[in-house]
């Protein structure tokens, strides 16, 4: 089985700062991993996803996350966020049986 | 993009009543849908998979005849929820996978949250 912690639960950033959400999952076998971003009334949309090969994975929106394995981690940056980018964040594992386990997400608050 | 509908996005009932809610695929055929519940400021938690045509696997603690479950069709799955008590109260998310698309990718419904008095 799987399981994913977010370290936090809101983080709020003004426009154009850096953001890292932090996202820690156990496995005992070799997992894929995603990062999902929920808007206000809207379903959960994929953000990026890590399933083998380069452990930098680059996603839509100027999202980046990077799979470090030792540390069983998969943190989310952008470098310059904007106003459209407040929404909930849910990281998530899944193993071979495709299965998702989530974090319980974290809030983004961009301000002016 | 693929794009998953639910309906109602909300409902109230009464204690006793049974609730459907509805999950469909609107541009493309899902021979696989999942269910989810999710409690507030927590995660979502996988309750079943539907596979068309078959029945639905239940995770662990979750009970099949409160949580009753059709996959009639590749773009149709609907949870009822039985003889609903407050306890049922939740945010309801639904997810469908692509027929011969890529088994890790899901799309994702927008929720219905279910409140019973």
């Amino acid at each position: 089985a799987q399981s994913v912690t977010q370290l936090d639960s809101q983080v709020p950033v003004f426009e154009e700062a850096p953001v890292e959400l932090r996202c820690n999952y156990s496995s005992s076998v070799s997992v894929y991993l995603f990062w999902y971003v929920q808007y206000p009334n809207q379903g959960l949309q994929l953000l990026l996803k890590y399933l083998s090969g380069s452990t930098l994975v680059k996603g839509i929106n100027g999202f980046e996350a990077e799979f470090n394995k030792s540390q069983t981690s998969f943190h989310l940056r952008k470098p310059s966020v904007h106003i459209s980018d407040t929404a909930e964040y849910f990281c998530a594992v899944s193993g071979f049986d495709y299965k998702l386990s989530f974090g319980a997400g974290t809030t983004v608050t961009v301000r002016a | 993009g693929a794009v998953v509908s639910q309906h109602p996005s909300r409902v109230i009932c009464k204690s006793g009543t049974s609730v459907k809610i509805e999950c469909r695929s609107l541009d493309f055929q899902a021979t696989t849908m999942f269910w989810y519940r999710q409690f507030p400021k927590q995660s979502l938690m996988l309750m079943a998979t539907s596979n068309e045509g078959s029945k639905a696997t239940y995770e662990q603690g979750v009970e099949k005849d409160k949580f009753l479950i059709n996959h009639a069709s590749l773009t149709l799955s609907t949870l009822t929820v039985t003889s609903a008590h407050p306890e049922d109260s939740s945010f309801y998310i639904c997810s469908a996978r692509a027929s011969g698309g890529e088994r890790t990718q899901q799309f994702f419904g927008p929720g219905t949250r279910l409140t019973v008095l």
